[in-house]
């Protein structure tokens, strides 16, 4: 069974600090995708990144970076310089693809990040 | 481009009535997904659609849940006979198609909560 796993509950960061998400998942399948989502106050879901199984290179786009490592089953998601506007909800989420059809969703519970002006 | 869209934003209704909430789908995009998040959790999925075809409804937690999509483009989630424990956020996602880790945009949710 599919389990996504995001220990840290709640951090609070000064602004222009540095802060690191951590999301370990577990899955049976080999081919699988991992995605980030951020739940800002107003509440909506915004997608920001897509990661599959067989690409294990590290991203970065702006401020946002994320660091998957399969031998640890890990995909964190780390966000440089942090500002205000990046207080919110991130969810790690996992989606097995060997078997046709399932296409669903496996959330974490979430963590919520708090940047401290 | 017009995100996807839920109705209502916010639903208050007695035990025991029937509500129906309403998701209309990312122009062009194939499959629509049905999700309910409890306050403090990650959405948890409830049910799919590519075009008008049901595929996955094993998330529906029992017989009072249904999902229809009878065109292809707009999707009803029905809850017959609502119980307090029905009360979350429900949300609705689309994608281009089903397959291969197309990512799944979602709208802002229908708040259901049950007097």
């Amino acid at each position: 069974a599919q389990k996504v796993t995001q220990a840290q509950t709640e951090i609070s960061v000064v602004e222009k600090e540095d802060v690191t998400l951590d999301c370990v998942y577990e899955t049976r399948d080999t081919t699988y995708y991992l995605f980030w989502y951020k739940q800002p106050p107003s509440g909506e879901l915004v997608f920001l990144i897509r990661r599959n199984s067989f690409d294990e290179q590290n991203e970065i786009s702006g401020r946002y970076s994320w660091n998957f490592q399969k031998s640890t089953s890990s995909f964190n998601f780390t966000i440089t310089a942090s500002q205000v506007v990046d207080s919110a909800v991130y969810f790690c989420a996992l989606k097995e693809a060997s078997n046709f059809g399932n296409e669903k969703l496996t959330f974490g519970t979430g963590t919520r990040l708090t940047i401290i002006p | 481009g017009a995100g996807v869209s839920q109705s209502p934003r916010y639903k208050v209704t007695k035990r025991g009535q029937d509500v129906a909430l309403r998701c209309d789908p990312i122009s062009g995009h194939v499959s629509l997904y049905w999700y309910r998040q409890a306050l403090g959790q990650g959405p948890e999925f409830l049910t799919y659609f590519n075009y008008e075809a049901q595929q996955d409804k094993s998330g529906l937690p029992n017989d009072r849940f249904s999902a229809e999509r009878p065109e292809g483009s707009i999707s009803t989630l029905t809850i017959q006979r609502t119980e307090q424990r029905d009360s979350a956020m429900y949300r609705c996602a689309s994608s281009l198609v089903g397959q291969r880790g197309q990512p799944q945009h979602f709208g802002d949710g229908t708040r259901l909560s049950i007097l």
